[in-house]
């Protein structure tokens, strides 16, 4: 039943040592969303692919890269994690055809 | 760029009370969602307000939206402890990616 999956829930990094998010979803939606969320803050959006298309938040730092290779999976990636990069990472989806806008559960991301 | 506030910024009810959340935004609002977040989880939709003066209900939760369209209200009727968490206000942009208020959070005393 779950529309949008992320993989891992947890994920433990070092300092400098590259990491991935996954998400996936079972919607066929052709939007896919990344938010950041730090601690006792709101999600910030750091990019979001319409279709192929990618848009780029302008504050986004360049540390931050996305993929997405077909409408169902979507994937993060942090080049060189700082610790101010710890965080829930919450991919959503959604678009145009529909006025909702789907989240999964998040990725909790921690640099040691 | 828009910005939301929420008030207030945290709240604490006693179980059977009702209570109201407030966004209000410093520019017209062309799609308003409420979505409520447990800690440590994912965002649950829970309404989405476009036109002004329009009103949704779901269960105990009303939603509005001003007529002038920038400023909306969250009211839960009865609350329950299953209410606790935090309530996040978004503004949708042309790509309907979300701006989100600050939150509030929201603890229901049994």
């Amino acid at each position: 039943d779950a529309m949008v999956i992320q993989n891992p829930r947890y994920q433990v990094t070092q300092f400098g040592k590259p990491v991935t998010l996954s998400c996936s979803q079972t919607l066929n939606h052709n939007v896919m969303y990344w938010y950041q969320q730090k601690s006792s803050q709101a999600p910030k959006l750091l990019f979001h692919y319409y279709d192929k298309d990618f848009n780029n938040e302008a504050d986004t730092p360049d540390n931050f890269q996305s993929r997405r290779p077909n409408t169902s999976f979507c994937f993060l990636d942090i080049r060189s994690p700082g610790l101010g990069d710890a965080a829930m990472y919450l991919c959503a989806t959604g678009g145009l055809s529909t006025d909702t806008q789907y989240f999964g559960p998040g990725t909790r991301l921690t640099v040691l | 760029s828009q910005e939301l506030e929420q008030s207030p910024q945290s709240l604490i009810v006693q179980e059977g009370k009702n209570l109201t959340i407030n966004c209000t935004s410093s520019k017209t609002l062309y799609g308003l969602y409420w979505y409520k977040q447990k800690y440590g989880e994912g965002l649950i939709f829970l309404m989405m307000l476009q036109k002004g003066g329009e009103e949704k209900s779901h269960e105990k939760i009303t939603a509005k939206l001003d007529e002038k369209k920038q400023q909306s209200s969250l009211h839960i009727t009865a609350s329950q402890p299953s209410h606790a968490g935090i309530y996040l206000c978004g503004a949708s942009g042309s790509a309907r990616q979300l701006t989100f208020g600050s939150g509030t959070q929201l603890t229901v005393l049994p």
